[in-house]
């Protein structure tokens, strides 16, 4: 069974930073392209970042470029967001999922960390 | 750029069926777009993805009552035979080099 755990929110003040987790399980994750999104509160979906398989390839919201990186340890079955910089408009609910083999959608999805900025 | 426009809401009696709408934007007609479902408190789930010639591929354990179908820009999601536990935000999500997208999101309440 395909299962992505995040960990790592939390409260932050703004300007801080915060580094979320993901653990990968169920499948072989050095495969699969790995994607961030979020959901702020009373919006929608955003995408937020994407990371090859093999972690050579990464791509980001214009939102938070340059604030956020994202990255994977393939041997602890892991992906990453470390978040500097933190705004008040970054608080949300952060995901990770899985993208496809064929295609650029994901297909599983994990079931959330929330992050608060807030002074 | 590709611009996903989904109706905000939608609603439809228990038992009815529904067709959500996810249209996108001028030139990018042929895309391949996917449907999430997102309910409250959960995250979201993987429904389908939908070609541009209305062929779907449907998530695992997604059933039967979903479908997907296409006319020339706009991708459908049609949900028949309706349940209570249908009450959710519907997003479809679209990808290119570089990016992806997400439409606004439909929520769909069940009468």
């Amino acid at each position: 069974e395909v299962q992505l755990v995040e960990s790592g929110g939390g409260l932050v003040q703004p300007g801080g930073s915060l580094r979320l987790s993901c653990a990968a399980s169920g499948f072989t994750f050095s495969s699969y392209e790995m994607n961030w999104v979020r959901q702020g509160p009373g919006k929608g979906l955003e995408w937020v970042s994407y990371i090859s398989s093999g972690g050579s390839t990464t791509f980001y919201a214009d939102s938070v470029k340059g604030r956020f990186t994202i990255s994977r340890d393939n041997a602890k079955n892991s992906l990453y967001l470390q978040m500097n910089s933190l705004r008040a408009e970054d608080t949300a609910v952060y995901y990770c999922a899985r993208e496809a083999l064929v295609d650029g959608h994901s297909d599983y999805w994990g079931q959330g960390t929330l992050v608060t900025v807030s002074s | 750029q590709v611009v996903l426009t989904q109706s905000p809401s939608a609603s439809a009696s228990l038992g009815a069926s529904v067709k959500l709408t996810c249209t996108l934007s001028s030139g990018h007609s042929t895309y391949t777009i996917a449907w999430h479902q997102k309910q409250p408190e959960r995250g979201p789930r993987f429904l389908m993805k939908l070609n541009s010639d209305g062929s779907h591929n449907k998530g695992d354990g997604i059933p039967d009552r979903f479908s997907g179908s296409t006319s020339g820009a706009e991708r459908y999601l049609t949900i028949s035979s309706l349940q209570s536990e249908d009450e959710a935000d519907y997003y479809c999500q679209t990808w290119y080099t570089g990016t992806r997208v997400f439409g606004g999101g439909t929520k769909l309440t069940v009468l």
